[in-house]
């Protein structure tokens, strides 16, 4: 099993709707990130959080809006989201982003199906 | 072109046979190389990984190995089981924070 936990693990709404995407992990890492993922193709990186600042943002639609409330947590905030948004979204870790060039893994949450009707 | 190409993109073995999937990367600055195996309806999970001070690791049945002259890296399993059927993503490092470049994914196929 991961050691990053995502919820829920499949989501159907609206275009009108609002809904939050959560991800939690307690390793200790001090990096989260979100990425989308569409069928057959290789994750999309959309933000970065480092010490619960963000530090990227991939140039994402206003109708995704990232939170970090502490270091083990990582919301997304999702409204107004149009059907090509369906996708799975993942939530990953990482140990800290603060070395001139690194080299540690990004561990995986199981990510949120996510239908856009 | 694509910072980092993989190869094949689909892959059928027959079990016990062994798979090689291949990845180019064009970054000459990459210095980490992990790979994640992507099973249906979970995340990607990291199964290997190699550092750029050397040029090949094992582990167990899974070995990856680094050619740093030709910008090429490479995913060896041998006696393949149909457990290791999955999707693979090679990935590169980029220069910037913790950020990575991904390979377009291989679909391996073990034929029981």
């Amino acid at each position: 099993d991961t050691e990053v936990t995502q919820t829920p693990k499949h989501l159907v709404m609206g275009m009108t709707n609002k809904k939050s995407l959560k991800c939690e992990q307690h390793m200790g890492h001090r990096a989260m990130y979100w990425y989308k993922q569409k069928a057959k193709k290789p994750p999309e990186l959309m933000f970065v959080y480092s010490y619960e600042k963000l530090s990227i943002n991939e140039s994402v639609p206003s109708r995704f809006s990232p939170e970090c409330p502490n270091s083990s947590l990582l919301n997304l905030h999702l409204h107004a989201l149009q059907p090509e948004d369906s996708a799975l979204y993942l939530c990953a870790s990482s140990q800290s982003l603060y070395r001139e060039m690194y080299n540690s893994p990004l561990h995986f949450g199981n990510g949120t199906r996510l239908t856009v009707t | 072109g694509e910072n980092v190409e993989q190869h094949p993109s689909t892959l059928s073995v027959q079990e016990g046979d062994s798979a090689v999937i291949k990845c180019t990367y064009s970054d000459s600055a990459s210095n980490y190389f992990p790979w994640y195996k992507q099973e249906l309806g979970k995340g990607p999970q990291l199964i290997i990984d190699i550092r750029s001070n050397v040029g090949e690791k094992k582990d167990q049945r899974i070995a990856v190995t680094l050619n740093k002259t030709a910008k090429h890296f490479s995913l060896h399993i041998t006696e393949t089981q149909p457990e290791d059927s999955a999707v693979y993503f090679c990935a590169a490092n980029m220069n910037t924070g913790n950020q990575f470049y991904f390979g377009t994914g291989t679909s391996l196929t073990v034929i029981p």
